[in-house]
């Protein structure tokens, strides 16, 4: 199995540009989740779908960002504008069915917002 | 909310030198405690999932066990290649709580 896929690995933009990150869940799997990664914060949940449904978007930042599912091999994680305090690696994991199923990840998208 | 704190934050062992890693937890009902390892530039790599206090799990130098209020990640004799960050993940509803991990290196 090819695993999570993410694109791009990294990403430079400037404040106020629009970024778009993708993510392809292992083939089968029903649930994906988007996660932030920092220093400073660790590893947070922004969103996670389940059946191509969000479940529960309570860890997006602000309305800046956004999710969307449109099909069960496909997702993408948006932000509009962007900032420096974007800044950080966004890792996509899936799971074969639900939150309590192990989770696997992806190997992330470093986004730098200068 | 549920809470995970992990220690050390970073830890360096010679090779062979055996040692523990602590995740201390607060959470509601606890469904599951997850444990991964990160490698510099990867996503998560999971290793172990624990459901019960006084469960126990195992994967060649690792040891994984559960009380209720913590889990301990035990290394026996480490190699260099078992350099890494670990996180520990508890799950009280239905999100994983990830704590901040413990980086570990082992010293040739």
């Amino acid at each position: 199995d090819a695993g999570v896929i993410q694109s791009p690995r990294h990403e430079v933009t400037e404040m106020g540009q629009e970024v778009t990150l993708r993510c392809k869940p292992i083939s089968g799997h029903n649930s994906l989740f988007w996660y932030r990664q920092t220093m400073m914060r660790g590893l947070e949940l922004l969103i996670y779908f389940n059946n191509n449904v969000p479940i529960d978007d309570s860890g997006m930042p602000e309305d800046r960002f956004s999710a969307k599912m449109p099909n069960a091999s496909f997702s993408t994680l948006k932000i509009q504008p962007s900032e420096p305090r974007d800044s950080a690696v966004y890792f996509c994991a899936s799971a074969p069915s639900g939150s309590s199923d192990t989770q696997y990840f992806g190997p992330g998208t470093r986004l730098t917002v200068l | 909310e549920d809470q995970v704190t992990q220690s050390p934050e970073a830890l360096r062992l010679q090779e062979g030198e055996s040692s523990s890693l602590n995740c201390s937890y607060t959470v509601s009902g606890l469904r599951g405690l997850f444990w991964y390892r990160q490698d510099p530039g990867k996503g998560p790599e999971f290793l172990f999932t624990l459901y019960s206090a006084g469960e126990e799990k195992e994967k060649e130098r690792l040891k994984a066990t559960l009380t209720k209020k913590e889990s301990f990640l035990h290394i026996t004799a480490p190699k260099p290649e078992d350099s890494a960050t670990y996180l520990c993940a508890p799950r009280g509803g239905e999100k994983l709580t990830f704590g901040t991990g413990t980086r570990l290196t082992i010293i040739p």
